[in-house]
Parts: C-alpha cells; sequence; structure tokens
C-alpha cells in the first residue's frame, strides 16, 4: 500500500523560505506513470494546487505562485521536496503531498497533511 | 484558469436522504473531472475520477455523471460517516482547480 508522509518545519518567518519533504513508501518515486504534487488548504478555506513533478524531472506550478515554488524529487532517498521562498501569513496552511496518474490526473494518494504556520 | 462553482455550499440532510452535489466548470472540460471527501482534519479521499468512474472500494451509493461544464455527485442513501465536505477537481487544462466545496451536515 503507498503510503505518503510530509515532513518539515511547521513554523515560518515572514519573507523566509518554506520547505517541506514528503516520503514516499510502498513503491517507487522513479516509476513511470506518475506525477507526484503538492496542494494546500489554508484553515477554512479550500484546496489549492501548488505543482508537481514528473519523475523525468519535469515540474509544472500553479501560475500565481510560480515565481515562489521550486519542486524537486531525491530518487534514492524516494522521496520529493517543496520550496515556497518570501512566504507570508497568506501562506500559512495545510500542505498536502499527493500523487497524480499521468494518464488521468486526478489525486489517489494523499499525506496525511501538516499544518505551516507563516508567523514572526 | 478553469473555475468550478459547486452548489450550493452547504447542505443540510438526514440520514437515509438522496443527495446531489453540482459542480460547473466555466469552460468545458469533457469528463476531467474528479471528486473527493473530507472530513475535518483529514485528507481529501478520492471519491469518482474520470467523472463518473467510481475509486475502488467507495461505496456504490456513491455516484458522479456529467461532461463538458455541468457535473453531478450523488448520494444515493446517506450514511452518516457521509457527513463531510465535498470537492470537485478538474485536470482537464493547466492548471489544476478545485471548487470551493461543500459541506454536507447532519440535519
Amino acid at each position: 500500500q503507498l503510503q505518503l508522509q510530509e515532513s518539515g518545519s511547521g513554523l515560518v518567518k515572514p519573507s523566509q523560505t518554506l520547505s517541506l519533504t514528503c516520503a514516499v513508501s510502498g513503491g517507487s518515486i522513479s516509476s513511470g506513470g506518475y506525477s507526484w504534487s503538492w496542494i494546500r488548504q489554508p484553515p477554512g478555506k479550500g484546496l489549492e494546487w501548488i505543482g508537481y513533478i514528473y519523475h523525468s524531472g519535469s515540474t509544472y506550478y500553479n501560475p500565481s505562485l510560480k515565481s515562489r515554488v521550486t519542486i524537486s524529487v531525491d530518487r534514492s532517498k524516494n522521496q520529493f521536496s517543496l520550496k515556497l521562498s518570501s512566504v507570508t501569513a497568506a501562506d500559512t496552511a495545510v500542505y498536502y503531498c499527493a500523487r497524480r496518474p499521468t494518464v488521468i490526473p486526478y489525486f489517489d494518494y494523499w499525506g496525511q497533511g501538516t499544518l505551516v504556520t507563516v508567523s514572526s | 484558469a478553469i473555475q468550478l462553482t459547486q452548489s450550493p455550499s452547504s447542505l443540510s440532510a438526514s440520514v437515509g436522504d438522496r443527495v446531489t452535489i453540482t459542480c460547473r466548470a466555466s469552460q468545458g472540460i469533457s469528463s476531467a473531472l474528479a471528486w473527493y471527501q473530507q472530513k475535518p482534519g483529514k485528507a481529501p479521499k478520492l471519491l469518482i475520477y474520470d467523472a463518473s468512474s467510481l475509486e475502488s472500494g467507495v461505496p456504490s451509493r456513491f455516484s458522479g455523471s456529467g461532461s463538458g461544464t455541468d457535473f453531478t455527485l450523488t448520494i444515493s442513501s446517506l450514511q452518516p460517516e457521509d457527513f463531510a465536505t465535498y470537492y470537485c477537481q478538474q485536470f482537464n487544462s493547466y492548471p489544476d482547480t478545485f471548487g470551493q466545496g461543500t459541506r454536507l451536515e447532519i440535519k
């Protein structure tokens, strides 16, 4: 059974960089047919897609966040990562990682989510 | 970006009721739509993909329909565990977008 687990700093100061990692178990991040995604949800609000990375390393980002986002993959550790720079209070959210099949690109497996608070 | 508008935003219903949630896209998305269920403090769970395909393990009381711009999620007979928030998601055009959610509450 595929499992995804987010980790990283739960508190980030304004203007700094948010860094999260998603560890994948029960499957290889290097296998074809999937992309690996980040999605966030501000407290009490809806879902926002941040971006995803294919096994090839190609990345796609939400245009609203593109200038601040970097998603990368570490195949040796079977994990992928998110960096979001110049954060503000508006970036406070629960951050989820998820798997996205390439052929029909819904999100089929999700991590449990991790709350990141931006505050001084 | 394609906008998805769900209606209603919230809904009160009773166990055993038949419930329908609508998702309307700002432009045609063929059948590239998924539905998710989210309970408080939990990650969303995939229910329906490709507008009408039931994800493995999801009870058959859940069904989806539609294509183009108008889609529906139907729960044929509400069970206590179905009270949650439901989101639609389109994956026809970059970037992926989600509806604002429909909160289903117990009457």
